[in-house]
């Protein structure tokens, strides 16, 4: 059973361009957690979703940040017009029901904006 | 809002030597985790303790809660070199079962 699957692992973005991150959750499992990470620092939520359904976005800035979760396909984390401070690192995490305490964790994906 | 603070922020200690993390949150939780992340990686989850539990062992980790004084510790017995990571504590939301909150995590180096 392969784990969270993300997409690319690394990205480059010029000021002004969208960023695309994928998430592959693991099989069978339905919720899927984002993450953003600055350096030196913990994990800040961003948002939930379940399966064509945002749960919880209480995390994501309210401009240019956006999520899916679509019936088929990976979960998607949209960020439009990215700026320097969008550099992070973005995690995300499933679990296969609505307890959290089993969130299964990607290897992240990089965000460099230039 | 709620989250873990980790003290210490870093710690180096020599391969053998025993490290004590510990964790204070803010307001009262049902569980805490806490997890390991190695640099430029994702996290792996380490250890579970629910609010009713005071101690509980995972092969070298020991970890305790004291939910009166709202703190954790992680102890990691006869440290190594693979120890060297970052480690987070993480508690639910205000009795929340689907959302935790992460603390900035301490920096632990295994030193040689």
């Amino acid at each position: 059973n392969a784990g969270v699957m993300q997409n690319p692992r690394h990205l480059v973005r010029r000021r002004g361009q969208e960023a695309r991150l994928r998430c592959s959750p693991m099989k069978g499992h339905s919720h899927v957690y984002w993450y953003r990470q600055l350096p030196e620092e913990g994990l800040k939520f961003m948002v939930y979703l379940q399966k064509e359904n945002i749960i919880d976005e209480s995390g994501m800035p309210k401009e240019r940040f956006s999520a899916e979760f679509p019936k088929e396909g990976p979960s998607i984390l949209r960020i439009q017009q990215v700026v320097r401070g969008d550099s992070a690192a973005y995690f995300c995490a499933s679990s296969p029901g609505t307890t959290v305490y089993e969130q299964y964790f990607g290897p992240g994906t990089r965000l460099t904006v230039t | 809002s709620q989250q873990g603070e980790e003290d210490p922020q870093a710690l180096s200690i020599q391969e053998g030597e025993n490290a004590t993390m510990n964790c204070s949150y803010k307001t009262s939780i049902n569980n805490l985790q806490w997890y390991r992340q190695n640099s430029g990686r994702g996290l792996v989850h380490l250890i579970l303790i629910r609010s009713n539990e005071r101690e509980k062992h995972s092969g070298r980790l020991r970890v305790t809660l004291d939910t009166s004084k709202k703190s954790s510790s992680l102890l990691i017995t006869a440290s190594r070199a693979a120890d060297t990571a970052s480690y987070f504590c993480a508690t639910d939301a205000g009795g929340r079962d689907d959302k935790i909150i992460f603390g900035k995590g301490t920096r632990l180096h295994i030193l040689p």
